[in-house]
């Protein structure tokens, strides 16, 4: 049973467009929702996360949007730049469970120049 | 700078042989965790260790055993290497707490012929 689904597996975007990622969870004992990205050739790094006592939390041009009775996060890159192009992972982990997190599949986002 | 060292970037083994993975981290950091990546599979949890000695099964864990005899180091151990564990093999570490970010080392591209 896949716990954290992402959507689209794959995102084409032009240069100043705002790419959209999506993420549904299934089990509501997740509290701690943090997205990584991860170029090639390198392992992966903490972009932006959010706790569920804040629908929205914005760091420069990212975002992240939470709807805790949807279960789904989601996270918008604005005036998207071809420097954004990488793979993007979301999480999910339960406080105290040794920082243990589970993530989607990932999805490829490329900006076109 | 944080850092998460893999002993390997590319590593090319025979079906059988003993192959061990280290990781090394300079953050004093109580978690570390193992984790494979596969095209379309994303990121899966094979072990983790939250203290020295002590280690848990992730998700995937058969045909994979764990060392950690130092606080610093985790190594993953494949007994006898077989071809469907060619894959990315990454690990990362995190302080204990809970909603703290996971450091991730490289890589090690392992090819099992």
């Amino acid at each position: 049973q896949q716990q954290v689904k992402q959507s689209p597996q794959s995102l084409i975007v032009q240069k100043g467009g705002i790419s959209i990622i999506n993420c549904a969870y299934e089990n509501t004992a997740f509290d701690y929702f943090p997205w990584y990205q991860q170029f090639p050739g390198k392992g992966p790094a903490l972009l932006i996360a959010i706790r569920p006592d804040v629908s929205e939390k914005k760091e420069g041009r990212f975002t992240i949007s939470f709807n805790k009775s949807a279960k789904q996060f989601s996270l918008h890159i604005m005036d998207s730049q071809p420097g954004d192009s990488a793979t993007y992972f979301c999480a999910a982990s339960i406080a105290g469970a040794n920082s243990k997190l589970t993530f989607g599949k990932g999805i490829t986002l490329s900006v076109r120049p | 700078d944080v850092k998460v060292t893999q002993s390997s970037r590319y590593l090319v083994k025979r079906t059988g042989e003993k192959v061990f993975l280290e990781c090394v981290q300079d953050m004093d950091h109580e978690n570390m965790f193992w984790y494979r990546q596969d095209p379309g599979l994303g990121l899966r949890l094979i072990y983790f260790s939250y203290d020295v000695k002590m280690k848990e099964k992730g998700d995937i864990p058969e045909g994979y055993s764990v060392s950690r005899e130092k606080k610093e180091r985790f190594s993953l151990i494949l007994e006898s290497a077989s071809t469907n564990q060619t894959s990315m093999y990454l690990c990362a570490s995190t302080a204990a707490g809970g909603f703290d970010e996971q450091y991730f080392g490289p890589g090690t591209r392992l090819t099992v012929t």
